[in-house]
């Protein structure tokens, strides 16, 4: 089945711990991208990757880390955890470099940093 | 830059009635335009997707939305609200060759028996 899927779904850690949330398509897809979801701002871009080790930040990327070794993985990486990182993420793929004209979204993950 | 206005962060219908979600966009070129849908506990599913010729474009459960161009609009819309459509809708826009894609806010539906 083509997906995208995410490890872990939920998360509790404390601050400064260091996390990474995975993310893997097996759609050979050459975009991905990582989104937060926070009440009232709808899904915001934290990194993208338009192909193997070609990352760029996108509108919230302070705090996190990424990379793209392979061309199904896309990790987020949080090296020391804050409390307002806590939010819902979204990885997404999309066949292009680029996200049009359609992306597929994971299941997400929900994280909370106390 | 490309951005996404919805109006109305809440809306509420009866079962039965007309479902009407607005989008705004603004984009200075062509815009690829989307609707999602977030179920409860759920990732986004696409609804359905605008990227050129037809401007009236239907999607799944029964949902349509128009494209605009006069009116930069790509506003959502279903005769008959089933009590499964409550959810929160997020409207997106983005473009050829553009590197991301950017969302509203979301408007959350609830659907009163």
């Amino acid at each position: 089945e083509a997906q995208v899927t995410q490890n872990p779904r939920y998360l509790i850690t404390v601050t400064g711990k260091k996390l990474t949330v995975t993310c893997s398509q097996n759609m050979n897809h050459e975009y991905m991208s990582w989104y937060r979801q926070d009440p009232g701002l709808g899904l915001r871009q934290i990194y993208y990757s338009m192909n193997v080790e070609v990352t760029d930040k996108g509108d919230v990327p302070e705090g996190y880390k990424v990379s793209r070794k392979e061309k199904r993985n896309f990790p987020l990486i949080l090296e020391s955890p804050s409390p307002n990182q806590t939010s819902l993420y979204f990885c997404a793929s999309s066949l292009d470099s680029f996200p049009g004209p359609e992306q597929f979204f994971g299941p997400g993950t929900r994280l909370t940093v106390l | 830059a490309q951005s996404v206005t919805q109006l109305g962060s809440h809306v509420s219908v009866s079962e039965g009635a007309l479902v009407l979600l607005r989008c705004n966009y603004s984009s200075s070129v062509p815009p690829y335009l989307f609707w999602y849908v977030q179920y409860p506990n759920q990732g986004l599913q696409l609804l359905l997707k605008y990227t050129t010729g037809a401007t009236l474009v239907k999607g799944i459960n029964g949902f349509e939305a128009e494209f605009k161009k006069s009116e930069t609009s790509f506003h959502l819309t279903k005769p008959s609200a089933h009590m499964s459509d409550a959810a929160e809708y997020f409207c997106a826009v983005s473009s050829y060759n553009n590197n991301d894609m950017r969302f509203g806010a979301g408007t959350r539906l609830t659907v009163k028996p």
